[in-house]
């Protein structure tokens, strides 16, 4: 069974790049989630993919957007950097968006840390 | 407003004691209250989940308590050893049955040796 895997987990942007953050959910998972980490505070959620559509949002701007592709891969992408969005974004997968007879365990990737100077 | 909140102070306790860590929510109606680990640098690992109608729950030294009325969960570890150190956060299903888990702020346990 192959884990939640993340990439690139550092990178370093400057203010008003974008950036897009890559997702492989764990196998037999179809419903992938994301969520922002700064310093000292606990994950916020971004959104999350099901079936390749957004499937509820938190509260990020428009500039925060994201894909899931038919292999239920999933990709986040931030337009326009700004400083506060440097944090450690983390991705979650899921056996579906609802909990019903599963356990209910979200499975959560390393990270990927991104820098905004 | 919506709110979870954890002690954000560093909990230090000295190594074979109990350690509790407090979970308190309002305007919540979660059906899962989940608690994670999450060590420096590295993504949550799920530790235990609790349902709005089990009042404890329990996996070798850590016990999970769920007070649906006081809005709360109790996380116990016993016999705390320095390997326990680490940030516990707790979730909780933002939109009830589902996977859109909301975190806290988590807190930082250190075990002293």
């Amino acid at each position: 069974e192959t884990g939640v895997t993340q990439s690139p987990t550092h990178l370093i942007k400057t203010r008003g790049q974008q950036v897009t953050l890559r997702c492989s959910s764990q196998s037999g998972h179809n419903t992938v989630s994301w969520y922002q980490q700064a310093l000292g505070q606990g994950p916020q959620f971004i959104f999350q993919y099901y079936r390749e559509e957004e499937n509820g949002r938190g509260n990020f701007p428009p500039r925060f957007s994201g894909l899931q592709f038919p292999n239920y891969s999933s990709e986040l992408n931030v337009n326009a950097l700004e400083l506060d969005d440097s944090a450690l974004y983390l991705c979650a997968s899921s056996p579906g968006p609802r909990t019903g007879g599963n356990t209910g365990e979200l499975f959560f990737g390393e990270g990927s840390r991104l820098t905004v100077l | 407003s919506q709110k979870i909140e954890q002690n954000s102070e560093a909990l230090n306790i000295q190594e074979g004691k109990t350690a509790t860590l407090t979970c308190n929510y309002t305007n919540y109606s979660p059906a899962y209250l989940q608690w994670y680990r999450q060590d420096p640098g590295r993504g949550p690992v799920f530790l235990l989940l609790i349902r709005e109608n089990e009042k404890e729950k329990r996996k070798e030294r850590l016990k999970v308590t769920f007070d649906t009325t006081l809005k709360q969960s109790l996380f116990h570890i016993t016999a705390s050893q320095p390997a326990d150190s680490a940030t516990y956060l707790c979730a909780l299903d933002g939109t009830s049955g589902t996977y859109k888990y909301i975190f806290g702020t988590g807190t930082r346990l250190k075990v002293l040796a």
